[in-house]
């Protein structure tokens, strides 16, 4: 199985800061890449796929980047509505994996 | 507007079963590959199971191969997990997901699975 491990596990931000979010895979997994962010009580919403396409309706202060084994999700401007947490996933083959999530809080 | 939305959840004794319902609306179910995704109270998120469109191909995670069953009925707009021999680690939030390339693009709100005497 694909291991994902993403870093930090959670961080403190204020808004309009720059944050950086790290996904690392336990073996290549071409571009094959997601994130997600999740609210607590919502449904999870699809950020980025194939490592660096924005998901229809997501604001350009997101972005991704990274192929094979390295991957970065970036917010560069950090909003008050993008205080959530955040996974990235592996979709290169079953079994999906997500990384353990980054809770991103205000500092 | 796609929309997602699971039923059946509640809570079941150890060893014992449920069955979730995810009635699909907004687009066409039948050519779109379909998922459970699960999330244990304070943890991350899980994939479960995966089916695709036709249901010719099936995959599990490994914690729950041999006790969680998908099936779909596209005449239905509908996607289904039947789970038995329940652990209280399986408690969780399931949400259904459809995914396109093995990505979710589209999630339902989810429901809470208590499993416990």
């Amino acid at each position: 199985d694909i291991q994902m491990t993403q870093s930090p596990s959670s961080l403190s931000a204020s808004v309009g800061d720059r944050v950086t979010i790290t996904c690392r895979a336990s073996q290549s997994i071409t571009s094959s890449l997601s994130w997600y962010q999740h609210k607590p009580g919502k449904a999870p919403n699809l950020l980025i796929y194939a490592a660096s396409t924005l998901q229809g309706g997501v604001p350009s202060r997101f972005s991704g980047s990274g192929s094979g084994t390295d991957f970065t999700l970036t917010i560069s401007s950090l909003q008050p509505e993008d205080f959530a947490t955040y996974y990235c996933q592996q979709n290169y083959s079953p079994p999906l994996t997500f990384g353990g999530g980054t809770k991103v809080e205000i500092k | 507007e796609v929309q997602l939305v699971e039923s059946g959840g509640g809570l079941v004794q150890p060893g014992g079963s449920l069955r979730l319902s995810c009635a699909a609306s907004g687009f066409s179910f039948r050519i779109y590959s379909m998922n459970w995704i699960r999330q244990a109270p304070g943890k991350g998120l899980e994939w479960i199971s995966y089916m695709t469109s036709d249901t010719r191909t099936i995959h599990y995670a490994a914690s729950v191969k041999g006790r969680f069953t998908i099936s779909r009925d596209n005449a239905k707009n509908s996607l289904y997990l039947q789970m038995n021999s329940l652990r209280a680690e399986d408690t969780a939030i399931y949400y259904c997901a459809r995914s396109v390339n093995y990505a979710f693009d589209y999630w339902g709100q989810g429901t809470l699975v208590t499993v416990s005497s």
